[in-house]
This record gives structure tokens, sequence and C-alpha cells, in this order.
């Protein structure tokens, strides 16, 4: 099966520090991989889409230099929040597409970020 | 902007009871895919769905497709505590890359 990774599971931070989230696709290659984020008792948004070499491509209301995201290889992409408040303490989920197959998603299992 | 309202939003029942959950949309999706996410995890994926009218089973879940595929169910039968959890539809649409998640149905299996 396929595996995604994340590090870390869990974050704690100091309000206006920066704070790096990895997504790692183990056993495969991934052009593409998304980035979610999950409010407690709600449902996955979707950040961003990441493709390996290129820009991200941000949703509507996601500020795109608060969430930096780098994708330099078929197996990592890195989410970075920049200058963190509390209002982005949340549960960052990412999901990896398999190079090829454009039907079926992996998600890692989640980075839990508390801004103090 | 396409969405997926799921009903209930939460669902307390007892062991060996029978339920049915639903994810309604507007739109029209090329595929449609159930997960089933616990705390502090991500969504492991349950099915995919792809023609309008499928049906899959997986053991005691029933997983049924609309057949003008903007709608799905996911029905339990004889619920067991293990099943627990925020079950998520997704829908992808032709041409986009991206999965659209519903708004989630929380489901707690009493013993």
């Amino acid at each position: 099966g396929a595996v995604v990774s994340q590090h870390p599971s869990w974050v704690i931070c100091k309000s206006g520090t920066s704070v790096k989230i990895e997504c790692r696709s183990l056993d495969f290659q991934a052009t593409t991989m998304f980035w979610y984020r999950q409010f407690p008792k709600q449902s996955l948004m979707l950040m961003a889409t990441s493709n390996e070499g290129s820009k991200a491509t941000y949703e509507q209301g996601v500020e795109k230099d608060k969430f930096l995201i780098n994708h330099a290889s078929l197996t990592l992409s890195t989410l970075t929040v920049t200058s963190a408040h509390p209002e982005d303490s949340s549960f960052y989920i990412c999901s990896a597409r398999r190079t090829g197959n454009t039907d079926t998603q992996y998600f890692g299992p989640g980075t839990r970020l508390t801004v103090l | 902007t396409q969405l997926l309202e799921q009903s209930p939003q939460f669902l307390s029942i007892q062991e060996g009871e029978n339920l049915t959950v639903y994810c309604n949309s507007s739109s029209v999706f090329s595929s449609l895919q159930w997960y089933r996410q616990e705390p502090g995890e991500g969504p492991v994926l349950l099915v995919t769905v792809v023609t309008g009218g499928e049906v899959k089973k997986l053991k005691r879940l029933t997983f049924q497709f609309g057949d003008a595929r903007k709608d799905s169910s996911l029905h339990i039968t004889a619920a067991q505590p293990g099943d627990t959890g925020l079950y998520l539809c997704a829908g992808r649409n032709t041409g986009f890359q991206k999965l659209v998640f519903g708004t989630g149905t929380r489901l707690l299996v009493s013993p």
C-alpha cells in the first residue's frame, strides 16, 4: 500500500514564529500533493495544490505569503506557516497522488499545530 | 464552489442498529469517495464509486452512487463501536485535480 507520512505529528509554537510541516510519500512518487486544514469537528478544507517543480495553486481566501508551500521533489512537499498566530492553530493534513494515477489520493496522518 | 452536504451531521446509536448517511450535491461528479477518520488521524479511504447507480459493499457497509452522479449514500448494517468516527464523502469532477469534501457525519456507536 501507499504510505504518506507527516512530520512533526504535533507542534506547539509561540506566536510570531514560523513552523514547517513535511509531507512525504514513502513508497511512491507523487507529482501532486494537497494540503488541507481541519478545524475541530469539521470537515477538511483544501488550502492548496502543490505540483512538483512549480508554484502551488492556492484556494480562494488562503494567503500564499502566510502558507508557503514547496514541492521540490517527487516525494516531499513542505508547508511553512509563517508568523504564526493563535488562529492558525489547526490540524493540517496532506495527501499525495501517485504519479500517473489521477483517482486516488493517499492521506497523511496529520499535524496538529498549536500556536500560543 | 461545489458543495457536498452530508446528513445527518451527527448520529448517536446503539450497537446493532442500522444507519444511513447521505451525501448530496447539485453538481455532477465523475467519481465519489467515502472516507472514515478517527480523532487525530488522517482520513482513510473506504470506497470509490464512479458509475451512476453503482452499489458497492464492504462487509457491513453498502455504498451507492446516485443515477445522476450527484449524490451518494452509505448504509451500515448492525453497527459496532468500532464504526465510530467521522465519515466524509468527497467528490471529484472531470478535469479537476482536487477533491471536494463533504461537511462530514460524526457517528457514535455505543455498546
